[in-house]
């Protein structure tokens, strides 16, 4: 079953805009996980919230967690062609150590 | 290291047939876990193992389906017999402390197509 829904389901930006994508969950979490996917392969971490954070950077990427809200939103600033992919939210909860993933953003940069 | 390898990239087969898809984490790593990707359901977990040892295979469909993980290196996940609702792309990730810890490394997946 899923846990996560992001919005939107797709989303297309000139390169150098900046992407904002947002994932709903329904539990209580001990953290919230963002990956890529380039198409046709596999799944690449890109950065973990824990619960108890607000917020985290990293490079282009900042991701905020809101747990009242049961929502977290990733942005990817400047923009480039290469971050054309699809996004995804997983969340780990307590008690045990699998992800439970979301159904993903579609982003398209366009050159 | 050179990641999470799943063989084979690609894999056609006739409806009945017994499919084994492998699977070689990164070394160190003590979770492993199999998940199956579709349009209509996404990513969806099938089993996990920790050490070696199957924690949770809640998520494995049906009898037809079937994994192990004989050492830290190794794993398959085998349908016999298969049918064309497994049509999928099967990803085999493994992490270092869990999820509660730590991201996952996934494989590049195998794309079964069963006809």
């Amino acid at each position: 079953s899923q846990q996560g829904e992001e919005d939107p389901q797709a989303l297309s930006i000139q390169e150098g805009e900046n992407a904002t994508m947002n994932c709903s969950y329904k539990t209580s979490i001990n953290n919230l996980q963002w990956y890529r996917q380039n198409s046709g392969r596999g799944l690449v971490h890109l950065i973990l919230i824990r619960s108890n954070e607000r917020e985290k950077h990293s490079g282009r990427l900042r991701v905020t967690l809101d747990t009242s809200k049961k929502s977290s939103s990733l942005l990817i600033t400047a923009s480039r062609a290469a971050d054309t992919a699809s996004y995804f939210c997983a969340t780990s909860n307590f008690g045990n150590e699998k992800l439970t993933f979301g159904t993903g953003t579609r982003l398209t940069i366009i050159p | 290291d050179a990641g999470v390898i799943q063989s084979p990239r690609h894999e056609v087969t006739e409806m009945g047939q017994e499919v084994t898809l492998r699977c070689k984490p990164i070394s160190g790593h003590d979770y492993l876990f199999w998940y199956r990707q579709t349009m209509m359901r996404g990513l969806e977990l099938l089993i996990y193992f920790n050490n070696n040892v199957p924690i949770d295979d809640s998520g494995m469909p049906e009898d037809r389906f079937s994994a192990k993980m004989p050492n830290a290196s190794f794993s398959t996940l085998k349908i016999q017999p298969s049918e064309p609702r497994d049509s999928a792309v099967y990803f085999c990730a493994s992490s270092l402390g869990g999820a509660a810890l730590d991201g996952y490394t996934f494989g590049s997946g195998t794309r079964l197509t069963v006809v």
